[in-house]
């Protein structure tokens, strides 16, 4: 067990549709960062926030955005679904801002887009 | 584009024998981690490398970054099913805008 909790397990919508992942840092960590793996594209880093800020973007759609609240948990919006977005949804956290620090991951929030 | 590619993809080999799994870039990392994951879980973090050149064990599995930082290597003495998984090595790269980059995997089977 990382420390790191997400939430849903499982989500199974509609193409156009809006869901929010849910993400729960290790006790202190103020890094949390947003990963997509699919079959097709592997392990894609799409947004990582510290401390309440944005602090790197990677690969994230414009229908996608996220936001870190002051308790530290984050939350990654997709809207306007579309059946490709299906994929592993993973968020990790870290002591501090830098990729070079440990980053524990989650267990994974799988989307499924029918 | 993908500026990590790993090999071999797919690896699948006896209880006992040593292996290596290769990183390789064009680019300049200014890390590099490699991962371990398992089915359905999130990947687990085996090691940073930071300077050219470096070597670091971890019991059986010794991991190298290359001197210009451009490629790396991961070796596994005496396997064991234990070490069935998905390795994934990542690194940030500072050529043009930052970005960290997860390579394409490589998928390890150990048979007993």
């Amino acid at each position: 067990d990382s420390g790191v909790t997400q939430t849903p397990k499982h989500l199974i919508t509609a193409t156009g549709q809006r869901v929010t992942l849910r993400c729960s840092p290790r006790s202190g960590d103020l890094s949390v960062y947003w990963y997509q793996q699919s079959l097709d594209q592997g392990l894609q880093f799409l947004i990582q926030y510290y401390n309440g800020e944005e602090r790197a973007k990677g690969n994230i759609l414009e229908r996608f955005s996220a936001q870190q609240f002051p308790d530290l948990h984050s939350e990654l919006n997709l809207s306007s679904l579309e059946l490709g977005d299906s994929a592993l949804y993973f968020c990790a956290s870290s002591p501090g801002g830098g990729f070079s620090y440990e980053q524990y991951f989650g267990p994974g929030t799988r989307l499924t887009v029918t | 584009t993908q500026l990590l590619e790993q090999s071999p993809q797919f690896l699948s080999i006896q209880e006992g024998e040593n292996l290596t799994v290769y990183c390789n870039s064009s680019s300049v990392f200014s890390s590099l981690q490699w991962y371990r994951q398992e089915p359905g879980e999130g990947p687990v973090l085996l090691v940073t490398v930071v300077t050219g050149g470096e070597v670091k064990k971890l019991k059986r599995l010794t991991f190298q970054f290359g001197d210009a930082r451009k490629d790396s290597s991961l070796h596994i003495t005496a396997a064991q099913p234990g070490d069935t998984g998905l390795y994934l090595c990542a690194g940030g790269t500072t050529s043009g805008t930052y970005k960290y980059i997860f390579g394409t995997g490589t998928r390890l089977k150990v048979l007993a």
